[in-house]
């Protein structure tokens, strides 16, 4: 079973718009992290924001937010007012305290975003 | 502060040859891993290192080899190279599993390597 399932292969948004890109997560280990990794087109990973599961609010980070639900299992990025260098792939991965820390990454989401 | 460097960045081989893709890092990191991205197929870990002259596999070990002799250093080796090996190779460091977001993981700009 996949640790990190990420279900939209890809996403529209309109410039100035909102969007949420979802993952959910399986594992039964009480500490672990959750991120977020942006990948444009010229492919480098980015480091976006970061969830830890004792955090008790959900992360910020500018215009990109991490609407953490504990209890359903989702860690979803919510980035606010769409640019269109925010065009990329967007990856979800968790790490676990029981797994040493090792990221697992989900197949990811593409995110075009219109003018 | 160069980071993660990977070289080489590009890589045509032919079915059956033999390589060397090298990861160096200058963070003093302990933690270093070699990731495969294909596509519709996210990030998969082929091996990784927990420490100088350690290593351990990963999702998707079979047929590559890593070493790791030096702490800056990590080697992902293909013996024999197939088609089937064909892929984007990310190298990535980190501290030792802490848990705030600052210790994230730091990532190479990647190997595109074409096996004919």
């Amino acid at each position: 079973a996949q640790k990190i399932t990420q279900t939209q292969p890809g996403m529209f948004v309109q410039e100035k718009e909102a969007v949420t890109l979802d993952c959910t997560y399986d594992t039964s280990d009480p500490s672990y992290g959750l991120f977020w990794y942006k990948q444009p087109s010229s492919g480098e990973m980015i480091f976006l924001i970061y969830q830890g599961s004792y955090d008790q609010q959900n992360a910020t980070e500018g215009r990109y937010s991490l609407n953490f639900q504990k209890a359903r299992k989702s860690a979803n990025l919510v980035i606010s007012a769409s640019q269109l260098g925010d065009s990329a792939m967007y990856f979800c991965a968790m790490r676990e305290a029981g797994g040493s820390y090792i990221p697992t990454f989900g197949r990811g989401t593409s995110l075009i975003v219109h003018p | 502060n160069a980071g993660v460097t990977q070289t080489p960045k590009f890589r045509v081989l032919k079915t059956g040859q033999s390589m060397t893709l090298l990861c160096a890092q200058d963070m003093n990191h302990e933690y270093m891993y070699w990731y495969r991205q294909d596509p519709g197929m996210g990030l998969r870990l082929i091996h990784y290192s927990v420490g100088e002259g350690t290593t351990a596999k990963g999702e998707v070990p079979d047929g590559y080899n890593v070493s790791r002799l030096k702490k800056q250093n990590f080697l992902l080796g293909l013996e024999s190279a197939a088609p089937s090996q064909t892929s984007v190779y990310f190298c990535a460091s980190s501290f030792w599993g802490v848990s705030k977001s600052n210790y994230g993981y730091t990532f190479g700009s990647g190997t595109r390597l074409t096996v004919v």
